[in-house]
């Protein structure tokens, strides 16, 4: 069967360290990977895209790493700071079988960055 | 350019009524999806519109449809309503069906 998981419920790192957050996949074949980040009560917001045939996107304090052959992309953020607390969303569109961007997300990861 | 909106915020309905949620899409955004974020949950993937007409969907029951007008806003209309559908709704607009997505904040739906 077809899955998405991101590894940890929650995350709790110390400000300035680096979180990283783990999405794996199974049964698909994306044809690109997102990440989103949402605040409680809010709609997610567009973090970062990395295509099929892209290892690695930086953004400012994001990187993301996408690894086909291990089925996973991480998500890291550096330099970490409170405000950075908020559940994190990864999410792929499948280029097996559909002809539209269908969003298929994992149930997200909890960061919470410490003072 | 404005950003994705949805209306109502919130809404109480009870068991077997029906209900309507609204989306407008980023300016120049001709592709409307909708999904459904139970508590604790990722979003889930109820069905996409692309230039007024239904373009994919997701499994969910036929009870749950919608529109997309030509200014490509949308409507969610959601029938019988169940307890189980309580959750966020959320609409995520695109500038073509395979381009990024962008979400609005959402209508927090609670059925008693």
């Amino acid at each position: 069967s077809q899955k998405i998981e991101q590894n940890s419920e929650a995350l709790n790192i110390q400000e300035g360290k680096t979180a990283t957050l783990t999405c794996n996949y199974t049964n698909y074949s994306p044809a690109y990977l997102q990440w989103y980040r949402q605040d409680p009560g809010r709609g997610p917001v567009f973090l970062l895209l990395i295509r099929e045939n892209e290892k690695e996107k930086r953004k400012e304090r994001l990187k993301v790493t996408f690894d086909t052959t291990l089925k996973q992309s991480l998500f890291h953020i550096t330099a970490s700071q409170p405000a950075d607390s908020a559940t994190y969303l990864c999410a792929l569109v499948d280029a097996g079988g559909t002809s539209y961007g269908k969003l298929t997300f994992g149930q997200g990861t909890i960061l919470t960055v410490h003072p | 350019e404005t950003g994705v909106t949805q209306s109502p915020t919130h809404l109480i309905k009870t068991r077997g009524q029906q209900v309507t949620l609204r989306c407008s899409s980023q300016s120049g955004h001709n592709t409307v999806s909708w999904y459904q974020q139970a508590l604790g949950q990722g979003p889930q993937f109820i069905f996409q519109y692309y230039r007024e007409e239904e373009n994919g969907r997701g499994n969910f029951p036929p009870r749950f449809s919608g529109l997309q007008f030509p200014n490509y806003s949308s409507e969610l209309n959601v029938n019988a309503l169940e307890l189980d559908d309580s959750a966020l709704y959320l609409c995520a607009s695109s500038l073509q069906n395979w381009e990024t997505q962008y979400f609005g904040p959402g209508t927090r739906l609670l059925v008693l």
